[in-house]
């Protein structure tokens, strides 16, 4: 069965530092993967999608993750983060049974330091 | 283009009581869902349907009933609520992943609250 792993419950970085958020996924064959992000009462929001082709996919606000066959793994990045990037990040994949469902990781959460 | 609309917002229920959260989108979507957002958990899918007329359960059924009689309907019923469906309901829909630039949609989300 498909999983998702997002092994960091929580990161902490200060504001101007790098970060990248590691999601590890079960699936036998080429996944389509996902990053959203959930701001505090709001929806999930699409950061970028991994569809085929090119392994290093570039999002909204400045957001890029590398697909890694090898490793299985879809690590979300940002070279210089903004107070305003703090929020929920989920990564997910997607199944290819004809249903389009979403297998979701647990989420991890970035606080932001000024 | 509205895009998803759930409603309620917030919802408060005791015991026992029975509620439908409604799920619309005006992208004329085949493919909706149904989520539960819980601390640490992530999102979870209830239910979903693949086209109007149809629905097929997920990963967390129990307790849940849905109905999709119109294709940009999708509502999602609890006959008799417990306190263990306290939660965050999310509802998306997509046409299709096939396409690069398609992906889930999602609502705003409906908090409920099961005392």
């Amino acid at each position: 069965a498909q999983s998702v792993t997002q092994p960091d419950i929580h990161i902490t970085v200060s504001e101007g530092a790098s970060l990248e958020l590691r999601c590890n996924y079960s699936y036998g064959a080429t996944p389509y993967l996902f990053w959203y992000v959930q701001s505090p009462g709001q929806g999930l929001q699409l950061l970028l999608k991994y569809f085929s082709g090119d392994t290093l996919v570039q999002g909204i606000k400045g957001f890029e993750a590398e697909f890694k066959r090898s490793q299985s793994s879809f690590n979300l990045r940002k070279p210089s983060v903004h107070w305003s990037d703090a929020a929920e990040y989920f990564c997910a994949v997607g199944a290819t049974d004809n249903t389009d469902k979403l297998i979701f990781g647990t989420g991890t959460r970035l606080q932001v330091f000024p | 283009n509205a895009g998803v609309t759930q409603t309620p917002k917030f919802r408060v229920l005791k015991t026992g009581q029975s509620m439908t959260l409604l799920c619309a989108q005006d992208m004329n979507h085949e493919y909706m869902y149904w989520y539960r957002q819980d601390p640490g958990m992530g999102l979870r899918l209830i239910h979903y349907s693949v086209g109007e007329g149809t629905t097929a359960k997920g990963e967390v059924p129990d307790g849940y009933n849905v109905s999709r009689l119109k294709k940009q309907n999708f509502l999602l019923g609890l006959e008799s609520a417990a306190p263990s469906q306290t939660s965050v309901y999310f509802c998306a829909s997509t046409y299709s992943f096939i396409s690069p630039q398609e992906t889930q949609y999602f609502g705003p989300g409906t908090r409920l609250l099961v005392l």
